[in-house]
């Protein structure tokens, strides 16, 4: 059954400390996409990479926030340093470039002290 | 501003009651998205339509483009349809990238 795995499910850590998230999208999706859900902003997009090439990370804050692809098979998404603001679940999406239709992950978890 | 609003906020409804939450956006779209998310859970796409009616199971998704406006029914409602609706439109077939809405909060009470 193929699905979209996130890394890590939770994770509580310090402020200005270093959080990598990892994504591993479904075999065969061409289109990433990074998603950030608090209380109060609800779904906001962060990144959008399509055959591994940033297209759009206009919603990232880009002092501390980074989006990279290293290959097909794993999205990344980086924060340095943390802060309590940051604390939020991040969702990562994939799917096929022309299909529309979207899969998401179980998302991750992030605490910021 | 492509903005996204969805009524009811909240929403609360007895086992078996027909359900209807309301989508409506401000700009031209390529297609828009219904998802499904419960407490504390991942994201589940419901479904994605750019025209007309799609049916799966007690949901139904309809969309009128010239008015903006799309409305997902859930028929038969049940206590394990408690979940948040969130509707979600992208401008641009290939891009694809989703504004959301603020999402309806759904309780089935038994």
């Amino acid at each position: 059954d193929a699905r979209v795995t996130q890394t890590p499910r939770d994770k509580v850590t310090e402020m200005g400390q270093e959080v990598t998230m990892r994504c591993q999208p479904i075999l065969g999706h061409n289109t990433v996409f990074w998603y950030r859900q608090t209380m109060k902003q609800g779904l906001e997009l962060l990144a959008y990479f399509r055959n591994r090439a940033p297209l759009d990370d206009s919603g990232m804050p880009k002092d501390r926030f980074s989006a990279e692809m290293p290959d097909a098979t794993l999205a990344t998404l980086k924060i340095q340093p943390s802060e309590p603001r940051d604390s939020a679940v991040y969702f990562c999406a994939s799917g096929r470039y022309g299909s529309g239709e979207l899969f998401f992950g179980e998302g991750s978890r992030l605490t910021v002290l | 501003k492509n903005e996204v609003e969805q009524s009811p906020q909240n929403l609360t409804a007895q086992e078996g009651e027909f359900i209807t939450i309301n989508c409506s956006y401000s700009v031209g779209i390529s297609a828009l998205h219904w998802l499904q998310q419960h407490p504390g859970g991942g994201i589940v796409s419901l479904f994605m339509l750019s025209s007309g009616k799609k049916k799966h199971g007690r949901l139904i998704a309809t969309i009128n483009i010239q008015e903006k406006h799309s409305s997902l029914h859930i028929t038969a409602s049940h206590p394990r349809d408690s979940a948040v609706y969130i509707c979600a439109n992208s401008m641009d077939t290939g891009r694809r990238a989703l504004t959301f809405g603020s999402g309806t909060r759904l309780q089935v009470q038994p």
